[in-house]
């Protein structure tokens, strides 16, 4: 079955520095690669998502994730956070089929330190 | 463009009655929705696929009778949560997905209702 495994719960980094949220998907097909945000009490807002091509994917806010098929990895970086980057990002992953459904990752609280 | 709406944002009852929530979206026609339920600090649990104009495809463990979800058009799905309890207090997010060949993939997210039920 696949699965999507976020390595970290929880991170906590100093303002402007730099982070990664790692993000590994089991599956033996194609997949397509997601990463959302939430902010508190929020809904979910997408960040970027992989569908093919370049395995460099940019997206919104400054974040930026690479594909790795062959460790199977989807991890999400930022190359200077701020305060405002404090959430939850959650990994998906869709094997495509008739509705697209996602497999999620557990979430991984993202806390900013001043 | 792909917005999502839910409405109520918030809404508080008392059990035993039935609560309504609306999933709209505003500048896409949405073939599939779906419904998901989130609890503190957990990720999100899919309760239910719905495509336009056909009976919703509930999850496993997912009453289907207590949580009755309706996709009557291109735009609009509503999830009843009936004869609500205090165990049905979460926090309900609906997303929505349109068979273009642009976005087909992804799912857009509406801003979630949080059911609080005394």
């Amino acid at each position: 079955a696949q699965s999507v495994t976020q390595l970290d719960s929880q991170v906590s980094v100093f303002e402007e520095a730099p982070v990664e949220l790692r993000c590994n998907y089991s599956s033996s097909v194609s997949v397509y690669l997601f990463w959302y945000v939430q902010y508190p009490n929020q809904g979910l807002q997408l960040l970027l998502k992989y569908l093919s091509g370049s395995t460099l994917v940019k997206g919104i806010n400054g974040f930026e994730a690479e594909f790795n098929k062959s460790q199977t990895s989807f991890h999400l970086r930022k190359p200077s956070v701020h305060i405002s980057d404090t959430a939850e990002y959650f990994c998906a992953v869709t094997l495509g089929g008739s509705n697209y459904q996602l497999i999620w990752g557990a979430g991984t609280k993202l806390i900013i330190k001043p | 463009g792909a917005v999502v709406s839910q409405h109520p944002s918030w809404v508080i009852c008392k059990s035993g009655t039935s609560v309504k929530i609306e999933c709209r979206s505003l500048d896409f026609q949405a073939t599939t929705m779906f419904w998901y339920r989130q609890f503190p600090k957990q990720s999100l649990m899919l309760m239910a696929t719905s495509n336009e104009g056909s009976k919703a495809t509930y999850e496993q463990g997912v009453e289907k009778d207590k949580f009755l979800i309706n996709h009557a058009s291109l735009t609009l799905s509503t999830l009843t949560v009936t004869s609500a309890h205090p165990e049905d207090s979460s926090f309900y997010i609906c997303s929505a997905r349109a068979d273009t060949s642009t976005r087909k993939e992804t799912q857009y997210f509406g801003p979630g209702t949080r059911l609080l039920v005394l």
